[in-house]
């Protein structure tokens, strides 16, 4: 059972948006740590996809967008594209857990 | 750009020690920041396993603290992993990366991964 609760799979047409959901709780988010988001296509190491819950690393298209607000994060994708398959994942820091914890990840698929 | 390549045995027979080396290929290995393994099984997904300072400080996945040690050589951009007693739970793709540690754990670099099976 993961610190950080995902959806394990969202869809969406091409051209359309999504948005993947992290929960977390006090003792991560809540205490002010900051959310990350991945991507890793199958069989590939992942990438930084949102890193400070917010910022995009040189590269990522600004379709590409977080969040977070309280005891949550959201990563959102727009203008949905064949290549944005793959898995998401979300990643903090747990000051009560005192290491790095990641969510379950989100199986996107693009129909 | 830095790069990190894990290196080490694909198979580790139960009971057994898996020992895996990442190797800094490019960039520094002693400016700052830390140094994690991460590994992926299919039921559990990804799991932080443990992060070593260039000055050899440690931190430990609690629920594996028991069977592992993390090691670094600066000298050869080294640092390494030895988790003893293995199960076929521990079968899994390990994953080297470079931790910004005061950023909430970002992890930013990361090895290709290396896949160790526990098979007798």
């Amino acid at each position: 059972q993961s610190a950080l609760t995902q959806p394990p799979s969202v869809s969406g047409a091409p051209g359309q948006g999504v948005t993947i959901s992290c929960t977390g709780s006090s003792s991560n988010f809540g205490a002010g740590y900051d959310v990350h988001w991945y991507q890793q296509v199958p069989g590939t190491a992942p990438k930084v996809l949102i890193y400070g819950s917010r910022y995009r690393p040189s590269g990522v298209p600004d379709r590409f967008s977080g969040s977070k607000s309280g005891t949550s994060a959201s990563l959102v994708i727009t203008g949905l594209q064949a290549e944005d398959e793959a898995d998401y994942y979300c990643q903090s820091y747990d000051g009560s857990l005192s290491y790095a914890v990641f969510g379950g990840g989100t199986h996107l698929t693009v129909l | 750009q830095v790069q990190l390549q894990e290196s080490g045995p694909g198979l580790v027979q139960p009971s057994g020690t898996l020992s895996l080396t990442c190797t800094v290929s490019v960039g520094s290995i002693s400016d700052g920041y830390w140094w994690s393994w991460v590994r992926q099984t299919p039921g559990k997904g990804l799991e932080w396993i443990g992060d070593i300072h260039p000055g050899g400080t440690t931190n430990y996945n609690p629920s594996l603290k028991s069977r592992i040690s993390m090691s670094i050589d600066t000298s050869k951009k080294q640092f390494s992993l030895r988790l003893t007693s293995v199960t076929a739970a521990d079968t899994a793709i390990y994953f080297c990366a470079r931790e910004n540690y005061h950023d909430s754990r970002l992890l930013d670099y990361w090895g290709r991964g290396t896949l160790v099976t526990v098979t007798s």
